[in-house]
């Protein structure tokens, strides 16, 4: 089975850290997807990653950014964590660019950050 | 531009009832559509799942039929368990999202004995 892990299933930070959110996929997968869950406010895309050292903005980037020096391997990071960045956060992984459109995502566990 | 639209919940049903989630969608190009389930302080996994008109999704009980002329993806179970109560979100993807997957909002199910 494809594994897509998240390093951390709860987290709790002061205002002002860095944080860093660490996701791995295990099945050679070209994409990889940061999301985050609100209630009322279903699932946002943050970020996304097509190939290693390559990425792309998602619908709500400010106050994110994201490194994939690894394919395997997908870090978003809060630069500086205010309260309104408490949430769930939700790695993704899939196929590739060109492949096949019907496989969809591979979710990881997700990770409950709260910013106090 | 691509989008889903799910019935709003929450939902609550009794033990054995049956169970209709509607699911519609828009999108420009020729979808594979989904359905993903998500445990209480779980991610998501996929339910099931239909890349093409009139293919019928199954899984754990649910079924979903991919509907190209209502643009529809309705999930349903004859009998659902306590076991079912989740959140439900109806997604797509096709080649105009770029790999992206469009969910839903959601739909959250309670189940009560």
């Amino acid at each position: 089975d494809v594994k897509v892990t998240q390093s951390s299933r709860y987290l709790v930070k002061r205002t002002g850290e860095k944080v860093f959110l660490e996701c791995v996929q295990d099945m050679d997968h070209e994409n990889m997807f940061w999301y985050r869950q609100d209630p009322g406010l279903g699932l946002r895309l943050i970020y996304f990653s097509y190939d290693v050292k390559m990425k792309e903005k998602g619908d709500i980037p400010e106050g994110y950014s994201v490194s994939r020096e690894k394919k395997e391997r997908f870090s978003l990071i809060l630069e500086s964590a205010s309260t309104n960045q408490t949430s769930m956060y939700l790695c993704a992984s899939s196929l590739g660019v060109g492949t096949d459109l019907t496989y969809g995502y591979t979710f990881g566990s997700g990770t409950r950050l709260t910013v106090v | 531009g691509n989008s889903v639209t799910q019935m709003e919940g929450p939902v609550t049903l009794s033990e054995e009832a049956f169970l209709t989630i509607n699911c519609t969608y828009t999108a420009t190009g020729y979808p594979s559509l989904f359905w993903y389930v998500q445990y209480p302080g779980e991610g998501l996994q996929l339910l099931l799942k239909a890349t093409k008109a009139d293919d019928k999704g199954s899984n754990k009980g649910f079924e979903a039929t991919y509907r190209k002329e209502t643009t529809s993806f309705h999930l349903e179970k004859g009998s659902v368990q306590v076991s079912d109560s989740a959140v439900y979100f109806c997604a797509l993807s096709d080649e105009t999202s770029y790999d992206k997957v469009i969910f839903g909002p959601g739909t959250s199910l309670s189940v009560i004995p």
